[in-house]
């Protein structure tokens, strides 16, 4: 069974910084690309950054170019997002997704439960 | 707002056929694969309809996706009260370089 399990929100003042994780299971991780897709209320779905199955290849939404970086780490079968010069607006639910291929041009399939991130004072 | 355009609500009674529509631009459902997901509240989104319509094992035979030019649809037959929440789309552009959503419809049975 396919398991996606993020890690790392939380509550985070303006301007901070943090780590999310998303550990994988039930798959080949190093065969899939992954994602970081956020959610909130008022903005619907927003996919936020790619990363190829190898991690060679990085996509990122222009909303956050600069501020988050995406990396994975194959030998331990998790991606992570650094979140960083967080504003107000950044918050929302965090999810990881799978892609169903080893790039990201097919949109993902399997997405893990998510993790709540809150910038505020 | 957006990229691609989805009805904001949707609804239909038990039994009933319902259609939802996802509109895009030759940069991303012209050119690329579209997926359906439904979202239960609180919950993470789950795939329907992946490749334009192919479903994942699990997924009713209730479900099926179809895809024409920079549209597509995902039809629902036999509707049932499990079936109510949010239905996103999703597709990659190629001018964006980023995945695109529609903005979600919410099914209600009547």
């Amino acid at each position: 069974e396919v398991q996606l399990l993020g890690s790392g929100g939380g509550l985070i003042q303006p301007g901070g910084s943090r780590t999310l994780s998303c550990v994988a299971s039930g798959f080949t991780f190093s065969n899939h690309a992954m994602s970081w897709v956020r959610q909130t209320p008022g903005k619907g779905l927003e996919w936020l950054s790619g990363i190829s199955a190898s991690g060679g290849t990085t996509y990122y939404a222009e909303s956050v170019r600069g501020r988050f970086t995406i990396s994975r780490d194959n030998s331990k079968n998790t991606l992570y997002l650094q979140i960083s010069s967080l504003r107000a607006e950044d918050t929302a639910i965090y999810y990881c997704a799978k892609h169903p291929t080893n790039t990201v041009f097919l949109p993902p399939t399997y997405w893990g439960q998510g993790t709540p991130v809150t910038v505020s004072s | 707002q957006s990229v691609l355009t989805q009805p904001p609500s949707a609804s239909g009674t038990p039994g009933q056929r319902v259609t939802i529509s996802c509109s895009g631009s030759s940069s991303n459902m012209g050119t690329n694969s579209v997926n359906w997901f439904h979202q239960l509240p609180g919950t993470a989104p789950k795939v329907l309809i992946y490749n334009n319509n192919q479903r994942p094992s699990g997924v009713p035979d209730r479900f099926s996706g179809s895809k024409s030019g920079t549209s597509a649809s995902l039809a629902i037959t036999g509707l049932q009260s499990e079936d109510e929440g949010d239905y996103f789309c999703a597709a990659w552009d190629d001018t964006l370089n980023v995945v695109v959503f529609g903005g979600g419809t919410k099914l209600t049975v009547l």
